[in-house]
């Protein structure tokens, strides 16, 4: 069955650093990749998917990521993170024998002034 | 275009009380999943109903139940609640069904605390 794993449960940065987020997955097949935020007391919104195609996927607010068959990886970065970054970071991968889409346990991004 | 909606947004109940949480997909989405999120387990996969009819179920008792009506309207109801169901759950609506397939999105949620 297929896992993810995010490294880091919190993340801290400064205003204007990078941002990097770690996704690591479990598979032999390319599956279909995803990157969700949450903000408090809200629900979870896309903000990019990998399917097929170009690796580097660009998504809404600055974030893009790679995915990086080789390494089994899909890292989120932003280059210069803003305060209204802040926020719970989901990676999800697809199991396409099982028709779900698996989450990470997430990573709660702090940005400092 | 209105996004999903849920509701209601908070709700407390008792042990062994039963709950019904409802969703509104996006208009024109034909399919709804439900997700269980908490802080020790994280987002758990509950079902998905695509034309009133349940496609795929995670890995939860049979007191967690669900049904989706003709105008793609969802229903999540947990029988005889326990403590542990304390959580916010989420729904997600998408265009067709098959989680993989097509992007999901996301309502608030509804935050249940169980006493």
């Amino acid at each position: 069955a297929q896992s993810v794993t995010q490294l880091g449960s919190h993340v801290s940065v400064s205003e204007g650093a990078l941002v990097l987020l770690r996704c690591n997955y479990s598979s032999s097949v390319p599956p279909y990749l995803f990157w969700y935020v949450q903000y408090p007391n809200q629900g979870l919104q896309l903000l990019l998917k990998y399917t097929t195609g170009a690796t580097l996927v660009k998504g809404i607010n600055g974030f893009e990521a790679e995915f990086k068959k080789s390494e089994t990886s899909f890292h989120l970065t932003k280059p210069s993170a803003h305060m209204s970054d802040a926020a719970e970071y989901f990676c999800a991968v697809s199991d396409l024998d099982t028709d779900k889409l698996i989450f990470g346990t997430g990573t709660r991004l702090q940005v400092f002034p | 275009k209105a996004g999903v909606t849920q509701t209601p947004r908070y709700l407390i109940k008792t042990r062994g009380q039963q709950v019904t949480l409802s969703c509104s997909p996006i208009s024109g989405h034909r399919s709804v999943s439900w997700y269980q999120q908490t802080p020790g387990q994280g987002l758990q996969f509950l079902f998905e109903y695509f034309s009133e009819t349940q496609r795929n179920k995670g890995n939860f008792p049979g007191r967690f139940s669900g049904r989706q009506f003709s105008n793609s309207r969802s229903e999540m109801n947990v029988s005889t609640l326990e403590l542990g169901d304390s959580a916010l759950y989420l729904c997600a609506s998408s265009l067709v069904w098959g989680l993989y397939t097509d992007t999901q999105y996301f309502g608030p949620g509804t935050r249940l605390t169980v006493l």
